[in-house]
Order: C-alpha cells, then sequence, then structure tokens
C-alpha cells in the first residue's frame, strides 16, 4: 500500500484566500483524522470520521475551517478565509479499529501551509 | 478526560548513552498505549506499543513497559545512536462510547551528538 497520500506538500497563500488541504487514507481503514502541528501548540486533533461520518470536531479553531469526506477514500480540510496564524503543518492519519482494540494511526507526509 | 503527560524536551544524549523518555497517563478505563516517533520533515509513524497492563512493546532497540499500577509507559533504549535524533509522542487510544478516541502527549524532542 502507498500510504496516506496528502497533497499539496507545500502550500503557500496570501491571506484571504481559500486553501484547500487533500488526504487519501490507507484503504481499509474506517478513521480518518486531521491535526495541525505548529511550534507553539504541538500537535492537535482538529477533526476525526469514523466509516466517513464526523465523530469530533471539537478541535477545530473556528467557522473558518471545515473538512469533508465524501467517501472512504478521500478526504478535504478547507480554510476560508485563511489567515497567518494558520501557518503550520496539517497531518491527516487513518487507522482501523475493530470494536474492542484500537490500533495504529498511520500519519500522511504532512502539508506544509505558510499564509502570507 | 484522558490526557498524557511527558518529560520535557530537549534531552540530549551523547551516542551510546541511556535514555529514558518519562510517559504517564490518565483515563476512563483500558486503553491501549504507543510510543510514536517523528523525525524531521517527517509525519509521526508507530515506534511500538501495548495493548495491555504488563504488556512490553519493543523495537529497534527501544522498549517500554505498561505499568497499569503506576499508569505510566516510559520509553527506553540502553544505547541511543545519532539517527536516534527525533521527536517522540507518548499517545493514549481507548475504546469511548463505540468509538476510537486518542489522546497524545506534547513531544520529546531528543538530540544525540557524536
Amino acid at each position: 500500500d502507498a500510504g496516506v497520500i496528502q497533497s499539496p506538500r507545500h502550500e503557500v497563500t496570501e491571506m484571504g484566500q481559500e486553501v484547500t488541504l487533500r488526504c487519501k487514507p490507507i484503504s481499509g481503514h474506517d478513521y480518518l483524522f486531521w491535526y495541525r502541528q505548529t511550534m507553539m501548540r504541538g500537535l492537535e486533533l482538529l477533526i476525526y470520521f469514523n466509516n466517513n461520518v464526523p465523530i469530533d470536531d471539537s478541535g477545530m479553531p473556528e467557522d473558518r475551517f471545515s473538512a469533508k469526506m465524501p467517501n472512504a477514500s478521500f478526504s478535504t480540510l478547507k480554510i476560508q478565509p485563511s489567515e497567518p496564524r494558520d501557518s503550520a503543518v496539517y497531518f491527516c492519519a487513518s487507522s482501523f479499529s475493530d470494536r474492542v482494540y484500537t490500533d495504529t494511526q498511520y500519519f500522511g507526509p504532512g502539508t506544509r501551509l505558510t499564509v502570507l | 478526560g484522558n490526557s498524557v503527560t511527558q518529560m520535557e524536551g530537549p534531552v540530549t544524549l551523547s551516542e551510546e548513552a541511556f535514555l529514558t523518555i518519562n510517559c504517564t497517563y490518565t483515563a476512563t478505563g483500558y486503553p491501549s498505549l504507543f510510543w510514536y516517533v517523528q523525525y524531521p520533515g517527517e509525519g509521526l509513524q508507530l515506534l511500538l506499543k501495548a495493548t495491555k497492563a504488563d504488556d512490553k512493546g519493543s523495537n529497534k532497540g527501544f522498549e517500554a513497559t505498561y505499568r497499569k499500577e503506576t499508569t505510566s509507559f516510559h520509553l527506553e533504549k540502553g544505547s541511543v545512536q545519532v539517527s536516534d535524533s527525533a521527536v517522540y509522542f507518548c499517545a493514549l487510544s481507548e475504546n469511548s462510547g463505540g468509538y476510537q478516541k486518542v489522546t497524545f502527549g506534547t513531544g520529546t524532542k531528543l538530540q544525540v551528538i557524536p
């Protein structure tokens, strides 16, 4: 398997622009997670999905952020409008979990977002 | 709620030194415990895990034992190498209300000098 795929790897945009980050999870995985990592705040869980349904979006910083998972093989994280404080590395991760045990998360390489 | 507490970094060691990175947790049930490693410019990857009390996870010379009585999962390695320089994250995962709930620590940066 190719692992978790994220695109783009780097994104530079200007304040006020819309940004869309994309993620393809590992085939067969039923969980998908979006994280944000900065020096100041460390690794933050933004939202996660189970079987394409959002389960917990309490980590989404504000209404400018939205995430969708239209099918099992694709998810997007959108920021509209973007602000300089959104500059960070955004990671997508996926995992498989049966009803008893929770399993390893597999992380993508991340998207480094810079908002000027 | 659940939480994971790791020792503050950065940790700087000489090559071949002994490593310990402390991790303690609080959880409502019986979590699985993980150590992830993040090398510069990369995403996190699993280093080792343990799914029940007294289990020992091990990989690449690293070890950690799930201690329920002390709610700890300390990471150890007998002889570190320069290539071990990275950020290490302790994490727990628990099945809560039918869904997977994951909590990460803040990460501990390790720098190994030749």
